[in-house]
């Protein structure tokens, strides 16, 4: 398999509910991000990740968790989520973070599609 | 800040018309610039990019892109549209912060008339 997987691709969870997204990366790279994409709203980044290493969590409340356990996994782990958190959750890859002024190409999965009741 | 501007959220084009898709940019140094698009259901696909050098960038599927720097604009264009060119696209820019952080548009859906 070829790419940026995610599993589940489709997923409903109750509010009191704990579950885990998956983002599986084949492309030999360093970097993993996740992404949130709400309706009417510009895609927001939520974590960055470079050698397994957290670089970036831009402002997200901690009933998100993610988890980089080696260069080519990456999970968010979700916990007593509210309905607005449903969303599509994208994961995407880069050789590596950006770094002096180079900016790497980011690779997309085809999401997880996130409803919360 | 960085920011980036979609003006038209949605747009219909006879097939085999031309398309151009507006996206401005508020960026201080010179932009790293994206065009992704994204079909239903799918995640995002790049199109093309611009670092630096040619300001016309040649992308996927008879896609281009011109950055104009004097006007903050990296418009997406394409002289046929094919009604698989049914999607929606985002423009996006590459935050200064070194943490791979792309700032997106708020998209613009694009719908083929046959």
């Amino acid at each position: 398999e070829t790419g940026v997987t995610q599993t589940p691709r489709h997923l409903v969870m109750g509010m009191t509910n704990k579950k885990s997204l998956k983002c599986e990366q084949h492309l030999g790279h360093n970097a993993m991000y996740w992404y949130k994409q709400s309706a009417k709203k510009p895609l927001e980044l939520m974590f960055v990740y470079s050698l397994e290493e957290r670089v970036e969590n831009n402002s997200v409340p901690s009933r998100f968790s993610p988890e980089c356990p080696n260069s080519s996994h990456l999970f968010l782990h979700l916990h007593t989520l509210q309905p607005e958190d449903s969303a599509l959750y994208l994961c995407a890859s880069s050789q590596d973070v950006g770094m002096g002024g180079h900016q790497e190409t980011q690779y997309f999965g085809p999401g997880t599609r996130l409803l919360v009741l | 800040a960085q920011s980036v501007t979609q003006p038209d959220i949605h747009i219909t084009v006879s097939e085999g018309a031309s398309l151009e898709l507006r996206c401005n940019y508020s960026y201080g140094a010179t932009p790293y610039l994206f065009w992704y698009v994204q079909s239903p259901g799918q995640g995002l696909q790049l199109l093309l990019k611009y670092f630096s050098g040619d300001t016309l960038v040649q992308g996927i599927k008879g896609f281009e892109a011109e950055f104009k720097r004097s006007q903050s604009s990296f418009n997406l264009r394409k002289p046929s549209v094919h009604w698989s060119d049914a999607a929606e696209y985002f423009c996006a820019v590459a935050d200064s912060s070194n943490t791979g952080k792309l700032i997106f548009g708020q998209g613009t859906t694009l719908q083929v008339k046959p």
